[in-house]
C-alpha cells in the first residue's frame, strides 16, 4: 500500500502565483487534514475534511482553500501564494472515529 | 495561552541515560493522547498513544495526569536512533482534529 501521497514533495513559488497540493490515500480514510510546520510554530491545522464533499477551517485557513471531491483526496490550493505561506505541509488522514493519523511525506514549498 | 506546551529542549544525553519530557494541555474536555516522533525532515509518526492507567512500550513509558493535565514520556537506556523531535498531541472527542505541541528535539550523543 502506498498510504499518503503528496505531491509534489518540493515546489518554488513567485509571489502571487497560484498552485494545487494533492494528497491522496488508498486506505479508504473518512478524514483527511492538511497541516503546515514551521520552525518553531509546530504543526498547525489549515483545514480538515470528515467526508466526500465536507471540509472545514482549522487554525489557520487564511489564503488556502481545499476541496474534496473523491474520498480518496484531498486538495488544497493557494489562490495568490504570499512569502508568508513558505512552509513544509504534511497531509494526515485517519479512519472514522481513530486517532492513527497516517502522514504524507510533506511538501516543502517557497514563495519568493 | 497554547493548548499543548512543551519544552522545546534540546536534551542532549550520553547513550544510555534516562530521559524525561513532560508536556501540559490547556482543554480540560481533552479526552485523547499521544506522543509522536518526527526525525529531522520527515513526517510525524505515532510512537504510543497515552493512557490513563499509564503505559509502556519497551523502553518507553508514558504517563497522564488529568487533574494536573500533564503528559510526560520516558526514555529509559537511550540509543543513538532514538534522536528525533517528540511531539506532544491532545484531541478533545474521537472527531476533534489533533492539536500538536511544538515538539522537544533529543540528541542522543555516542
Amino acid at each position: 500500500n502506498a498510504g499518503v501521497t503528496q505531491t509534489p514533495k518540493f515546489r518554488v513559488l513567485k509571489t502571487g502565483q497560484s498552485m494545487t497540493l494533492l494528497c491522496a490515500q488508498d486506505m479508504n480514510h473518512e478524514y483527511m487534514y492538511w497541516y503546515r510546520q514551521d520552525p518553531g510554530m509546530g504543526l498547525r491545522l489549515i483545514h480538515y475534511s470528515v467526508g466526500e464533499g465536507t471540509t472545514a477551517k482549522g487554525e489557520v485557513p487564511d489564503g488556502y482553500n481545499v476541496s474534496r471531491l473523491k474520498k480518496q483526496n484531498f486538495l488544497l490550493g493557494l489562490e495568490s501564494a504570499a512569502p508568508s505561506q513558505t512552509s513544509v505541509y504534511f497531509c494526515a488522514s485517519t479512519p472514522r472515529g481513530a486517532f492513527g493519523y497516517t502522514f504524507g511525506s510533506g511538501t516543502r514549498l517557497t514563495v519568493v | 495561552r497554547k493548548e499543548v506546551e512543551q519544552d522545546p529542549g534540546p536534551f542532549n544525553v550520553p547513550e544510555g541515560a534516562t530521559v524525561a519530557f513532560n508536556c501540559t494541555y490547556s482543554n480540560s474536555a481533552s479526552q485523547s493522547f499521544f506522543w509522536y516522533r518526527q526525525d529531522c525532515r520527515k513526517e510525524p509518526k505515532l510512537l504510543m498513544s497515552v493512557y490513563s492507567s499509564g503505559n509502556e512500550d519497551g523502553r518507553f513509558t508514558a504517563q497522564l495526569n488529568r487533574a494536573s493535565q500533564y503528559i510526560s514520556l520516558l526514555i529509559r537506556d537511550s540509543k543513538l536512533s532514538d534522536s528525533a523531535t517528540y511531539l506532544c498531541v491532545v484531541s478533545s472527542s474521537g472527531n476533534t482534529p489533533l492539536v500538536f505541541g511544538k515538539g522537544t528535539r533529543l540528541s542522543v550523543i555516542a
